[in-house]
This record gives C-alpha cells, sequence and structure tokens, in this order.
C-alpha cells in the first residue's frame, strides 16, 4: 500500500460526458502528479500541482483540467469524453517535486470506461 | 515526441537467470532516471534509480547501469525469480526549471516474464 488512495476504482459513462477523478496523497506529500495509461501505451504525464498550485504540464487535453485543494487533495476534471479517454489514470505523489526528493508513489489507479 | 523509450515491449526468461531491460532517451539535459515495476491492478511502484552523475546503481538483485554517451540505460535483475514478472518502466527526470521542479517522462514500458 503506497499511502495514495484515488476514488473510484472504476467508472464507466458515456461520450460527451463529464467525470471528476479523485486523489489522496500520502501524508506529508505536497506534490501530486497525474498520469494516464491507455492500452499498450506507457505513463503519459498530464499534469503536477506542488501545495495547491499548477507546477508543470505535460500532454494534457483542454478538455481536461485538475485542481489541488488546501487539504492536498486533487481532482482531475474530464469533459466532452470521447471513446480514445478510454484509460487507466493514475495518481502520484511525492514529498517535493524537486530533483533531490522526486520519489512518486502511485495509487492504484482509476480504469475510466467511456462507452 | 516519446523522449524516453523502451522498445522491447516484452521479455520472456528463465528463473535463475539474468534478466536486462534497456531504455533509451532522447535529452541529454536528463539527470536522474528511475525504474518502476507495475503488477496488474496495481499503480507502480518505485525500484531504483541513478543520477547522471553515476553509471552504476546496485540494490540487491536489481542494478542499473547508464551510459550517457549513448543515452542509454538498462536494469539488471540477477538471478530472475517468477515473482518479478511484471511490466518495467524507465523513466527520466530534469531538466528542471528555475525552481527546480521537474518534468517527468516514461517509457511506454517492458513486460517481463520470468518462466519457472
Amino acid at each position: 500500500d503506497s499511502g495514495v488512495t484515488q476514488t473510484p476504482k472504476h467508472l464507466i459513462t458515456a461520450t460527451g460526458q463529464r467525470v471528476t477523478l479523485r486523489c489522496s496523497p500520502r501524508s506529508g506529500d505536497l506534490s501530486v502528479y497525474w498520469y494516464q495509461q491507455s492500452l499498450d501505451q506507457g505513463l503519459q504525464f498530464l499534469i503536477q500541482y506542488y501545495n495547491g498550485e499548477e507546477r508543470a504540464k505535460g500532454n494534457i487535453l483542454e478538455r481536461f483540467s485538475a485542481q489541488q485543494f488546501p487539504d492536498l487533495h486533487s481532482e482531475l476534471n474530464l469533459s466532452s469524453l470521447e471513446l480514445g479517454d478510454s484509460a487507466l489514470y493514475f495518481c502520484a505523489s511525492s514529498v517535493g517535486g524537486t530533483v533531490w526528493d522526486n520519489e512518486q508513489f502511485f495509487g492504484p489507479g482509476t480504469r475510466l470506461t467511456v462507452l | 515526441d516519446q523522449q524516453v523509450k523502451q522498445n522491447s515491449p516484452s521479455l520472456s526468461v528463465q528463473e535463475g537467470r539474468i534478466s536486462i531491460l534497456n531504455c533509451d532517451y532522447t535529452n541529454s539535459m536528463f539527470d536522474y532516471f528511475l525504474w518502476y515495476k507495475k503488477y496488474p491492478a496495481e499503480g507502480p511502484t518505485f525500484l531504483i534509480s541513478i543520477s547522471s552523475i553515476k553509471d552504476k546503481n546496485e540494490d540487491g538483485r536489481f542494478t542499473v547501469f547508464l551510459n550517457k554517451s549513448a543515452k542509454h540505460l538498462s536494469l539488471h535483475i540477477v538471478p530472475s525469480q517468477p515473482g518479478d514478472s511484471a511490466v518495467y518502466f524507465c523513466a527520466a527526470s530534469g531538466p528542471p526549471d528555475r525552481h527546480l521542479f521537474n518534468k517527468f517522462y516514461f517509457g511506454s514500458g517492458t513486460k517481463l516474464n520470468v518462466k519457472p
């Protein structure tokens, strides 16, 4: 158990809909990262938050957005869903996010299926 | 543009033998490299890392080698055990921004199967 929790575990929805994925980082971790893993794909970095502020952006679509709240939990919002958005979405956390403290601990993931 | 590549999607090895997983990267500014291991239905877990100032780091049965001139790193598992069967991701970190925060770039993974 990494200490990172993600809810829900599974989500099935229809095209055009909007969903919210939730992540609670390990106690004491200030950075939260979101990744997407599509079928046969590696982990695609989406976005990183550190202590409530956006720190780094990866291949995140404009239809997707995220935020980190004062209690450090984070939410990833996916809207106007398309079939291709079906994937495993991982959240990870780390103490900081700098070169010296960037070991990331991953949650179990949320499997999103768009029908 | 994939900055970290794992060109072998799968690898099959006999128990007790050496497993060698390879990873190539394109950005010479990367300065920290990590390997993660992922079992089905679980998130990746950190395995071992190496800084660009080293060319080798060892932790038990796991050794990571870094060849900066070739922009290549490899993970050696000796001896391989059936419990090592998993997907292995390599990741690279950097270059840091002015706050020294890093983006992380992951490869597509190599599925290792260790046969008993």
